[in-house]
């Protein structure tokens, strides 16, 4: 079975421009979130997809991180314009259920701000 | 909303010892997960316990769960070098529309060998 899939794994970008991040979740899975994880800390829930519909969004910081999850699958989350605060690691995961089902992740996306 | 709070922070051990670590959380829940992150990676999911449930194993891991104390534990025994990596506890958001879960801080396990 393949994995939860993203790309890029590395960015680096200066502030005020923009950037996009690719998910490709596991096959048949539903549900699609995607975190946040600032270096020492524990992920943090930006936004979740159930199918192609948001379900959860109150912690994106809607002025500036947008995302949206075509035909139920892929997924991909923008960041515009960026701020140095926005330097974390990207993740991606996926599941069948909500927040009583295992969630896949992927590799993540290490996003720098200069 | 509740969060999970791991404890110790960060843990050294050698090779052949068992690793103990701690979660508490805030308010009831009807499972608990635990799950890995080694450095560079994405996280990778451990166990899930519920709450009907004191104890779980999976082959060298042993979880337990005290609801009356809000809190689980997460054991490794003859821990190996590559066990190193951050240990994160999660619980069940249910301030949410559908749920999600709330990640601790984690803690950081490294064995030496």
């Amino acid at each position: 079975e393949a994995g939860v899939a993203q790309s890029p794994r590395y960015k680096i970008i200066e502030k005020r421009q923009s950037v996009a991040f690719w998910c490709n979740p596991i096959s048949g899975h539903a549900t699609l979130y995607w975190y946040q994880q600032i270096l020492g800390q524990g992920p943090k829930l930006l936004i979740q997809f159930q199918n192609n519909g948001v379900v959860d969004d109150s912690q994106l910081p809607k002025d500036r991180f947008s995302a949206e999850r075509l035909k139920g699958v892929d997924s991909t989350l923008k960041i515009q314009p960026a701020k140095l605060e926005d330097s974390a690691v990207y993740l991606c995961a996926s599941s069948l259920g909500g927040r009583d089902y295992e969630q896949y992740f992927g590799p993540g996306t290490r996003l720098t701000v200069t | 909303s509740q969060q999970g709070e791991e404890d110790p922070q960060a843990l050294s051990i050698q090779e052949g010892e068992n690793a103990t670590m701690n979660c508490s959380y805030k308010t009831s829940i009807n499972n608990l997960q635990w799950y890995r992150q080694n450095s560079g990676r994405g996280l990778v999911h451990l166990i899930l316990i519920r709450s009907n449930e004191r104890e779980k194993h999976s082959g060298r891991l042993r979880v337990t769960l005290d609801t009356s104390k809000k809190s689980s534990s997460l054991l490794i025994t003859a821990s190996r070098a590559a066990d190193t990596a951050s240990y994160f506890c999660a619980t069940p958001d249910y301030g949410g529309s559908q749920g999600n879960l709330i990640f601790g801080k984690g803690t950081k396990l490294s064995v030496k060998p």
